[in-house]
């Protein structure tokens, strides 16, 4: 069964820093691009990042840039997310997703909450 | 704003079937493969529909997806009061290099 676990999540201060962590299993996630995507309270979908499956390639959105850090150790079978400068606005549940690939399915981790807040 | 337009709201009854657009542009749809996403209330999303049409395992083919330039539907057939969600599509957009979402559309089923 395939699983995606984030961790890391909780309360810090605005220009505070928190990592995420996100732990895969039931899959060969070192074939997998995987990406970090983001929902506000109440809001839609927003992607943050993608990193590609040899960590050749970062991509981030542009709220994100300078700021957030996606990085993954394919030893280890997980995905990781830096972010530094934490702002309100950066306030949301933060969902670990694999690319779907070579016509495979992708999948969603539960999600990790991170508010931001004095 | 999203990138990808989608209607906010569908509405139909139950047996019935509906339809949910969303339109994009050549360097994302019209270059790249659609997924949508269910997000059932109070639950993470996940994948209904992945490159452009297939189906993961465990979602039944009441559940279909197409794409036609810089658009793509999903449609669901024999609807059901569990198929109460909102729904997302998404893509890569190969200009910006950037991954895009529409809006969402929330699904009342009469």
């Amino acid at each position: 069964e395939v699983q995606l676990v984030e961790s890391g999540g909780g309360l810090v201060k605005p220009g505070g820093s928190l990592r995420l962590s996100c732990a895969a299993s039931g899959f060969t996630f070192s074939t997998y691009s995987m990406n970090w995507v983001r929902q506000a309270p109440g809001k839609g979908l927003e992607w943050v990042s993608s990193i590609s499956r040899s960590s050749d390639y970062t991509h981030y959105a542009d709220s994100v840039k300078g700021r957030f850090t996606i990085s993954r150790d394919n030893a280890k079978n997980s995905l990781y997310l830096q972010m530094n400068s934490l702002r309100a606005e950066d306030t949301a549940v933060y969902y670990c997703v694999s690319s779907p690939y070579n016509g495979v399915s992708g999948y969603w981790g539960q999600g990790s909450l991170v508010t931001v807040s004095s | 704003q999203s990138v990808l337009t989608q209607p906010p709201s569908v509405s139909a009854a139950p047996g019935q079937k509906v339809t949910i657009s969303c339109s994009g542009s050549s360097s994302n749809i019209g270059n790249n493969y659609v997924s949508w996403y269910q997000q059932l209330p109070g639950t993470a999303p996940k994948f209904l529909i992945y490159d452009n049409n297939k189906r993961p395992s465990g979602i039944p083919d009441r559940f279909s997806g197409s794409k036609s330039g810089t658009s793509a539907t999903l449609g669901i057939t024999g609807l059901q009061t569990g198929d109460e969600a909102n729904y997302y599509c998404g893509t890569w957009d190969s200009s910006l290099s950037v991954g895009v979402f529409g809006g969402g559309t929330k699904l009342t089923v009469l």
